[in-house]
Formats: structure tokens, sequence, C-alpha cells
């Protein structure tokens, strides 16, 4: 499966602010997507990252917080903007591979907001 | 409404012995099905899966998870559980084109020595 790397492993930030999350892909990979763990949770889907297009947003989530880019086929950026306490969270990147029908899930970004 | 269930938030075992962990779905169709653990302070790392085909399957590090139509079910075992798998355990469901997967509130799991 797919090697997937993710920056920052984790950050503790101010409210107010906002931070940009990467995830990187050592291979092409045909769908991306984002998720947040809060904490003692399970995972929400927040978006899958399109290449060369806009993000498609779940339910709940909105571009204005949530901006998704993917410029090319092994990275993607999910930024949490204007950032709150409840904004923390674990944030996942997570890669299906052509034809796998299958996720494989980035190390995670673990946020703190004060 | 396509949903999945994990009955139990916490199960405490004794290493060596063994272990089920239910999952329970709601979905329109057949649905693809995966279990995941997470370690602390880890992502997710996928254990098995189910498409189609032999209902019972294997997976990494020892464990299994038979699928049960008729009873909605897709339950993880391990006959002999080590102290390294104390982590916590999701089941998901998916289908469709883009797979987007829905997870259960997750199984955290306690190995006592």
């Amino acid at each position: 499966s797919a090697v997937i790397s993710q920056k920052p492993s984790r950050d503790i930030c101010q409210r107010g602010t906002s931070l940009t999350i990467q995830c990187q892909v050592d291979s092409q990979v045909t769908m991306m997507f984002w998720y947040r763990q809060q904490p003692g949770q399970s995972l929400t889907l927040i978006a899958t990252a399109n290449q060369g297009s806009e993000a498609t947003y779940e339910s709940g989530f909105v571009i204005d917080k949530f901006p998704i880019s993917r410029p090319n086929l092994t990275f993607s950026t999910l930024t949490v903007s204007n950032m709150s306490p409840e904004d923390s969270s674990i944030y996942l990147c997570s890669v299906e591979e052509a034809s796998r029908e299958t996720q494989y899930f980035g190390p995670g970004t673990r946020l703190l907001v004060l | 409404a396509q949903s999945v269930t994990q009955p139990d938030i916490h199960i405490t075992v004794s290493e060596g012995a063994s272990l089920e962990l239910r999952c329970n779905y709601s979905y329109g169709a057949t649905p693809y099905l995966f279990w995941y653990v997470q370690s602390p302070g880890q992502g997710l790392q996928l254990l098995l899966k189910y498409f189609s085909g032999d209902t019972l399957v294997q997976g990494i590090k020892g464990f299994e998870a038979e699928f049960k139509r008729s009873q909605s079910s897709f339950n993880l075992r391990k006959p002999s559980v080590h102290w390294s798998d104390a982590a916590e355990y999701f089941c998901a469901v998916g289908r469709g084109a883009t797979n987007k997967l829905i997870f259960g509130t997750g199984t955290l799991l306690a190995v006592q020595p």
C-alpha cells in the first residue's frame, strides 16, 4: 500500500489563527480524503479532495472553514481556519489507490487549540 | 440510513484469551466492510476487509472476521490476544465509486497480563 505522511504531526495553536496540514503520498492515487477525529470520538469525513477542482464537502463542513487543495495526485492540504477550542481534534488524510476500493490512512495531525 | 454500530465501548481481556469484537451495520446494498486498528498516538491501520466471496476473511496480526448477512454483522476475532493488541478498533462500511467510509464509534481493547 501507499506510504502516507502528514505534516505537522501535532501542533498547539491559539484561537483565531489558521493551520495548514499537509498530506503527501509516495505514489499517485485517485482519491484523497480528509477526516476529523474529535477527542474520544470516531472518524468523520470532512471532504473528498479532488485533483484540479474544488473539494466535495460533507454535510456540516464548509469550504470557508476547511479549505482544501489538491494540486496533483500525490499531495493535498487541509486548512483549519479561524480556529476555536472545538477544533481540537486529530485530522487524518486517507488515500484510495486506483481499483483497490480500500482506504489507507496517514498518521494523523494532532491539533490542540487554546 | 447507513450506519455502523459497535456495541462494546470498552473490553478487557487477559493475555492469551480469545477475543471477539462486535460490529453491526445498516446499509442498503451489500456493503464493503473493514476493520481498522488505532494504536495510541497512531493513525489507522487496516486489519482486514470484506468485499465478496468467502464470508470468513483473514487479516494481519492473526485477526479474522466473519460476514453474516442474515445478522448484518461483521465481527472481529482473534484466538489468542497479545499485550500489543491493546488499541482501539474501528469497524467501517463503504461502497460505491467514492467508497466513502462510515465508521463505528470504536471499541477500546485493554489487555491484562
